[in-house]
């Protein structure tokens, strides 16, 4: 079982630029999120999904989209990437079962914006 | 904002005492977690306790909970040095299923 994988690992950008992290999960979650950890910050929510097709809004989520058009699949776009974006991402997923709402983590996404 | 917020930032200690960290949150909740971040990792899921919990245990950990005070504290007995990691609690409450993670104690455990 994979759980929750994130790609790519590493990634360098220069201001402006734009890429996309993928998340993919393996377990049939329903429930799909994108975090940043910044030193000093803890997670930080960017993005959630509660369902495919669906998406909402976090804690952070100025300068990043996102997209599940499929429900194993949780898409996290950078359109003009820029310093402060540099961070660790962390993709997460969870069941939903009742409150029970214990969350699955992916090994983490570091980027950089030079 | 954040929803909880650990205490200490940072706590070190040596092999076979106990570890004490603190969690403090700002609304109602259905329950609260605790995860555990070992260096360059991603998070893994510790223990869940819920609202009309006021503590749970598992193994070594220990965990309770006081609504009256919005307030957690996870327990680690006889720590290792295997135990050397970050603790960060986190909140689903009336939030629409999101979960909110505070800042973190970071725990180093000296041989």
């Amino acid at each position: 079982n994979a759980g929750v994988t994130q790609t790519p690992k590493f990634r360098v950008l220069k201001t402006g630029q734009s890429m996309t992290l993928l998340c993919a999960q393996d377990m049939n979650h329903e429930y799909m999120y994108w975090y940043r950890q910044d030193p000093g910050m803890g997670l930080r929510l960017i993005h959630y999904s509660v369902g495919e097709g669906t998406t909402a809004k976090g804690e952070v989520p100025d300068g990043y989209n996102v997209s599940r058009l499929k429900k194993q699949n949780f898409l996290l776009g950078l359109e003009s990437a820029a310093p402060s974006q540099t961070s660790v991402y962390f993709c997460a997923s969870s069941p939903r079962q009742g409150a029970l709402n214990v969350l699955t983590f992916g090994a983490g996404s570091r980027l950089t914006v030079l | 904002s954040q929803q909880g917020e650990e205490d200490p930032q940072a706590l070190s200690i040596q092999e076979g005492e106990n570890a004490t960290m603190n969690c403090s949150y700002k609304t109602s909740i259905n329950n609260l977690q605790w995860y555990r971040q070992n260096s360059g990792r991603g998070l893994v899921h510790l223990i869940l306790i819920r609202s009309n919990e006021r503590e749970k245990h598992s193994g070594r950990l220990r965990v309770t909970l006081d609504t009256s005070k919005k307030s957690s504290s996870l327990l680690i007995t006889a720590s290792r040095a295997a135990d050397t990691a970050s603790y960060f609690c986190a909140t689903d409450g009336n939030q629409g299923g999101k979960l909110i993670f505070g800042q973190g104690t970071e725990l180093s455990v000296k041989p």
